[in-house]
């Protein structure tokens, strides 16, 4: 498809269970963004990416958060011993190049922990 | 410390009227602001946006105004519509910073 592209839709969760949260951007993009959007809240930024390299991971919430991009291409979001707190819609987004650029959103991971 | 505020959770407007959504901001470093918009279980969709450099950006019907001294910006909807009922997010970035930081979000409802 031709938009930012993210699995799964929907994950449930047991309190200490780890997950992985896919991210496919649009081809070529050079800037990747993941964002954690809690009910009633607007985005919250949790790192960014330029091609591979992490430039910005200030607003990951704990060491039990880690983000890559092996290839500058697909990324994944991972939280291990997930806790309650961690439930959240996962918002991936890309731009052409970073900043002034308009980000594109994929539809989000709502991740549910019980 | 919320750096971009939108004080109003919801607005509901009459259809065929101006929809005028606010947001204030509290960092002076900020220099590029956007509104985006989202429906129910789909991502924020970017809307207009504007440079510190200019006060007003206008695009069909929607117009995003800057007051710096007032650290204060609006989006109008003219005329309002029913396929605008979403929410709305302001979001504001500086040019050392890649990341976007959002208001909480405005719910409008645009009744017929």
């Amino acid at each position: 498809g031709a938009g930012v592209s993210q699995s799964p839709r929907y994950k449930v969760a047991k309190r200490g269970q780890d997950v992985a949260l896919r991210c496919d951007p649009i081809s070529g993009h050079v800037s990747l963004f993941w964002y954690q959007q809690a009910l009633g809240q607007g985005p919250e930024f949790l790192t960014y990416f330029q091609n591979e390299a992490q430039l910005d991971k200030s607003g990951l919430p704990s060491d039990r958060f880690f983000a890559e991009r092996p290839e500058g291409s697909v990324s994944t979001l991972k939280i291990q011993r997930t806790q309650q707190e961690d439930s959240a819609v996962y918002l991936c987004a890309s731009s052409q190049r970073g900043f002034g650029e308009k980000l594109f959103f994929g539809s989000g991971t709502q991740l549910s922990v019980l | 410390d919320q750096q971009v505020k939108q004080n109003s959770p919801s607005l509901s407007v009459q259809e065929g009227r101006i929809s005028i959504l606010n947001c204030d901001y509290t960092n002076s470093m900020f220099d590029y602001f956007l509104w985006y918009k989202k429906y129910p279980a789909e991502g924020p969709t970017f809307l207009i946006s504007i440079s510190s450099i200019k006060d007003k950006n206008e695009d069909g019907r929607f117009t995003v105004f800057l007051n710096k001294s007032a650290k204060h910006l609006s989006l109008h909807i003219v005329p309002s519509q029913p396929g605008d009922s979403a929410v709305y997010f302001c979001a504001a970035s500086n040019q050392g910073a890649q990341k976007l930081v959002f208001g909480q979000g405005t719910r409008l409802t645009i009744n017929p």
